[in-house]
Parts: structure tokens; C-alpha cells; sequence
């Protein structure tokens, strides 16, 4: 089974619904992370959590929110879905509470969601 | 602020060519440099990393080696095979910054049989 998985792998809505993407992970990591890929834009941060008490906004978190349920689950909202934030999404997790710079992220295999 | 720069995709190559996909970056700091990799419909993975100047990371005949002097990890390989095609991502993360991952754009590879 994968470490990192994700829930729905595809979805298609419309714009103003509220929609909710799934991270749950069997790696035993505190750190989470959401990301959104867009095509010649690489990947960009929405928010991150360290630990269930600690979540943090990322670079691109307007229009989004989170929910840490429990260690191994991180969701991510769509209050109100709008087009532009049609984009193929990635949660990863990384395994250490210091501080240091030489984590590795692991990623699930992304959902791809259309906002009509 | 801190960026990665990526030379822009898509490449194209015959199998057992040489590789070389340029990543600069620019950085606050002392960054830890990162190569993943996306092969079609599945998540990143790590590829390789390299953590301090004059490094190299290595890894599935890939190779990068971080050039404080150029701000650079070029990925390279000596002879590339179709599955090798894939989309390539050069990042790096800052001390203290919590392991969080800015990104290049990403290059695209195709390699042909």
C-alpha cells in the first residue's frame, strides 16, 4: 500500500462549490504539506503543518484552508471553488521536528481537479 | 527573495544521449539543493540532494553537483534511457525555514527509443 495516498484522484466541480481534497499517510511523519502544479509554474506551497496544534500558511494559501485531523491526515478546503484554481494538487510529508534544511518530502499521488 | 530558475522543457532525446538540465537558483542564505523527479500520473520523488558547496548528489547514474560559486545544480547523466523520460524538478529549502520546498518550473524529458 502507498505511504502517502490521496482522496478523490480526479474530481470536476463548479465554480462557488465547496470542495474538500484528502491526505492521509502511514509514514508516522508530524510535517504535512499541500501543493498545487500548474503547468510552467512548478510547485507552490498552500499551507504546512508541523504537528496537529501547528498549521502555517504558505505562499499561495488565499482562498484555500486546512484541517489537521490527526497525525496522519491532512485536508485541504475550497470554501468556494473558482476556475483559476483548476490545478493538479500534491500532499507530501517529511519526518523530523528540528529545524534542519536536509528533509526529504515524500508525495502522494496528487489529485487533478477542474473548477467549471 | 529565494527562486529556482529551470532551463525550459520539453527536451527531447534519442536513448543513450547525454543528459544536462540547468538549475540555478537564487537564495537568502544556505540553501540544501534537491533534484525529484515525476514520472507520468504519479507524485514527486526524491532523485537526488546535495547539502552543502561542492557536493555532489547522485543517484540511478544522475548526478548534480552544488556550485556555490554559480549558484547552480546542473542534473546530469551519461546515457539516458526511455524510462528515464519523465518531468524533472530542481528545489531548495532554507535552515530554519522548516523543510518547506521552493520548486523550478520543472523540465519536461522524452526520450526516444
Amino acid at each position: 500500500d502507498a505511504d502517502v495516498t490521496q482522496t478523490p484522484r480526479n474530481r470536476i466541480t463548479k465554480t462557488g462549490k465547496r470542495i474538500m481534497l484528502e491526505c492521509s499517510q502511514t509514514k508516522g511523519h508530524d510535517r504535512m504539506y499541500w501543493y498545487r502544479q500548474d503547468p510552467g509554474l512548478g510547485l507552490r506551497l498552500i499551507y504546512y503543518s508541523f504537528d496537529v496544534k501547528d498549521i502555517n500558511k504558505g505562499e499561495i494559501s488565499d482562498g484555500y484552508s486546512v484541517s489537521r485531523q490527526a497525525q496522519a491526515k491532512f485536508s485541504l478546503s475550497l470554501e468556494s471553488a473558482i476556475p483559476n484554481q483548476t490545478a493538479l494538487y500534491f500532499c507530501a510529508t517529511s519526518d523530523t521536528l528540528v529545524a534542519t534544511s536536509t528533509d526529504t518530502q515524500y508525495f502522494g499521488p496528487g489529485t487533478r481537479l477542474t473548477v467549471l | 527573495g529565494n527562486s529556482v530558475t529551470q532551463m525550459e522543457g520539453p527536451v527531447t532525446l534519442s536513448e543513450e544521449a547525454f543528459l544536462t538540465i540547468n538549475c540555478t537558483y537564487t537564495a537568502t542564505g544556505y540553501p540544501s539543493l534537491f533534484w525529484y523527479v515525476q514520472y507520468p500520473g504519479e507524485g514527486l520523488q526524491l532523485l537526488l540532494k546535495a547539502t552543502k558547496a561542492d557536493d555532489k548528489g547522485s543517484n540511478k547514474g544522475f548526478e548534480a553537483t552544488y556550485r556555490k560559486e554559480t549558484t547552480s545544480f546542473h542534473l546530469e547523466k551519461g546515457s539516458v534511457q526511455v524510462s528515464d523520460s519523465a518531468v524533472y524538478f530542481c528545489a531548495l529549502t532554507l535552515y530554519n525555514q522548516g523543510g518547506k520546498l521552493i520548486f523550478g518550473q520543472g523540465t519536461e524529458l522524452s526520450v526516444k527509443p
